[in-house]
């Protein structure tokens, strides 16, 4: 099992706010590694969504925001969209004998 | 555009090996790393490893230590990486992710191949 837990579903209406957690630990978050939020949809690869904590690659819309505080971090999407229905996940370093970067357990969202 | 073709789809019985490439383009290969990320059918992210391609160092997790290689070849801008020893719970689509040269802990993935299917079955 993963070091870095997320709630296995969310969901909302469109045009609501949800947001997603990932907590981790002093070994990963806790310990000043960086955050990265990927958004997978259905059948295929992930795509980079948010990189060190809170910055978005360009072409990334600012409905996505990043957020990091202690040993969790958070990703919250506004103004929800049909098209944002996919899996979520976390992602950082771990250094702790269990790997070195890891996934979090991911995050469904689902469009109400 | 960067893009990242990763080889077609295996089917391997138990006790053998599986090699897949991933052809990268739209860059300079060798200003970049490669990490390995495989998610078995209805699970998660699980990273592999990481290949920088300006020296070849590689850092595996240790789950997979004693079972992967990972290689380049820049004549080519090909990225490799050979499981050794398969058993069913390799069954699982394998990912290659454009990721920084240098090893720290601030590595991310910035763009993805489309996945190879590894099937493993007796």
């Amino acid at each position: 099992q993963s070091v870095l837990t997320q709630p296995p579903s969310v969901s909302g209406a469109p045009g609501q706010r949800v947001t997603i957690s990932c907590t981790g630990s002093s070994s990963n978050i806790g310990a000043g590694s960086d955050v990265q939020w990927y958004q997978q949809l259905p059948g295929t690869a992930p795509k980079l969504l948010i990189y060190g904590n809170f910055n978005r690659p360009s072409g990334v819309p600012d409905r996505f925001s990043g957020s990091k505080s202690g040993t969790s971090a958070s990703l919250a999407i506004t103004g929800l969209q049909a098209e944002d229905e996919a899996d979520y996940y976390c992602q950082s370093y771990d250094s702790s004998l269990s790997g070195l970067y890891v996934f979090g357990t991911g995050t469904k969202v689902t469009v109400l | 555009q960067v893009q990242l073709v990763q080889s077609g789809g295996e089917v391997k019985k138990p006790g053998a090996s599986v090699k897949v490439s991933c052809k990268a383009s739209g860059y300079t290969f060798k200003t970049y790393g490669m990490s390995w990320v495989r998610q078995a059918p209805g699970q998660g992210l699980e990273w592999m490893g990481w290949i920088s391609a300006y020296n070849a160092k590689t850092n595996y997790a240790q789950k997979f230590q004693d079972r992967v290689t990972m290689t380049i070849d820049t004549s080519t801008s090909t990225a490799f990486m050979e499981l050794r020893s398969l058993r069913s719970e390799d069954t699982a689509v394998y990912f290659c992710a454009r990721a920084d040269n240098f090893w720290s802990r601030h590595i991310f993935f910035d763009y993805w191949g489309q996945g190879t299917l590894v099937t493993v079955a007796s």
